[in-house]
């Protein structure tokens, strides 16, 4: 079975412009949750998809938007970029089965704002 | 404030030594999570433990999960250079935002 991939691997923008992310996750997998990862602030939780919904939200600003589709591939939109956004997004998949709420994580996408 | 705390932070050890990272937090989990995160990928999950009191192995990796289920531990046993790498612990909440949340990290380095 294949794993979560995201696209692009890597990406540089300057501050102002937009930004979007794309996530695929393991067949079958339902939820995909969104990660921003830095050294100064660990692992943050911006949101997670379930059936095409927003099921939960973490605390970021609106700037920071996703969405998911009929195939469950979701896609992460950053607006006006700031330098603070330079970090490694993380895509993650959950199954709903028995096995409790456990995250395959993709490799990231390094974003890169100057 | 962190909800899990992870310490230590940072570790520096020897080929062959053992090592102990924890995880701990003043709230209850239904379960508890390590992963291990190295450079440019995303994190793996090594282990789940659910039950107050649990110990899984895997390996030279004994994990443990508190009676009243609030902390973790990871023993390293006789520790390699390919242990090397970013740990996380999470907490799955029942309730709450986010279902998921993960400690700091700590960073383990084994050197040869």
């Amino acid at each position: 079975k294949a794993g979560v991939t995201q696209t692009p691997r890597y990406l540089i923008k300057t501050r102002g412009q937009q930004v979007t992310l794309s996530c695929s996750p393991i067949s079958g997998h339902r939820s995909v949750s969104w990660y921003q990862q830095t050294p100064g602030q660990g692992l943050q939780f911006l949101f997670e998809y379930f059936s095409e919904t927003q099921r939960n939200k973490g605390n970021f600003p609106g700037r920071f938007s996703g969405r998911q589709f009929s195939n469950s591939r979701s896609e992460m939109n950053v607006s006006t970029l700031e330098l603070g956004d330079s970090a490694l997004y993380l895509c993650a998949s959950s199954s709903t089965g028995l096995n409790r709420y456990e995250q395959y994580f993709g490799p990231g996408t390094r974003l890169t704002v100057t | 404030t962190q909800l899990l705390e992870q310490s230590p932070q940072f570790l520096s050890i020897q080929e062959g030594e053992n090592l102990t990272v924890y995880c701990n937090s003043s709230s209850v989990f239904s379960s508890l999570q390590w992963y291990r995160q190295e450079p440019g990928e995303g994190p793996v999950l090594l282990v789940t433990v659910v039950t107050g009191g649990e110990v899984k192995k895997l390996k030279r990796l004994t994990f443990q999960f508190g009676d009243a289920r609030k902390d973790s531990s990871l023993h390293i046993t006789a520790a390699q250079p390919g242990d090397t790498g970013l740990y996380l612990c999470a907490g799955e909440r029942e309730w709450g935002a986010q279902k998921l949340v993960f400690g700091q990290g700590t960073r383990l380095t084994i050197n040869p």
